[in-house]
């Protein structure tokens, strides 16, 4: 079993749908992240958390650690927020992140 | 800014035949990392760096060898490529790694094609 579960693994919505992503880990961790991949390949970092809430622009994420999950939401979506989302931790108090495999959100117009 | 940059972006090679990929960071960073990503499969470390010098072994360490003689630049070798190390190989380096101050900044990413 991974450490980092992810779901959906495909997700296809309608331009101005909410979506919310999820992100499931086993183990303790310091932190948690998601990153955006975009066709063609570059990978950057959207959110850091350690708890509560982040929102940035049209993007939240929220982390309970207690439940070990973490959600990504995006509000009214676009063609554009088209790209592989990525959940990724680092396990206790190290320095390596683990890896979700990703989850491939496409929004039609 | 550059930030982060792989060269090749494209690679082809044949069975047994060798190369190296070079990450390079602007950013001063300490810590430089090496992942390769696989359809369906989440990022795998394959080596990182903590510094100018080190070397570690990451998840995924067999058939690959490392470098960082320059703090800005961080080498992957394969000496006797395989069909297996067919893979997007992304760099990317942190300013610092411990726990919650772990940003790491990607690379544009290598494909290589091993036949």
């Amino acid at each position: 079993k991974n450490e980092v579960e992810q779901s959906p693994q495909n997700l296809t919505a309608q331009e101005g749908e909410f979506i919310t992503i999820n992100c499931s880990y086993s183990v303790g961790i310091s932190a948690l992240h998601w990153l955006q991949q975009h066709p063609g390949g570059g990978i950057v970092s959207l959110f850091m958390l350690s708890s509560g809430k982040k929102k940035h622009g049209r993007l939240i994420a929220t982390i309970n650690i207690q439940e070990k999950h973490s959600s990504l939401h995006i509000t009214a979506s676009h063609p554009r927020d088209s790209a592989v989302y990525i959940c990724a931790v680092i396990e206790g108090y190290g320095n390596k992140l683990v890896f979700g495999a990703g989850t491939i959100l496409r929004v039609k117009s | 800014n550059a930030g982060v940059t792989q060269t090749p972006k494209f690679r082809v090679l044949k069975t047994g035949q060798s190369m190296t990929l070079l990450c390079a960071q602007d950013m001063n960073h300490e810590y430089m990392y090496w992942y390769r990503q696989d359809p369906g499969m989440g990022l795998r470390l394959i080596h990182y760096s903590v510094g100018e010098g080190t070397t570690a072994k990451g998840e995924v360490p067999d058939g690959y060898n490392v470098s960082r003689l320059k703090k800005q630049n961080f080498l992957l070798g394969l000496e006797s490529a395989a069909p297996s190390q067919t893979s997007v190989y992304f760099c990317a380096s942190s300013p610092w790694a411990g726990g919650y101050e772990n940003i790491q900044y990607f690379g544009a990413g290598t494909r290589l094609s091993v036949l």
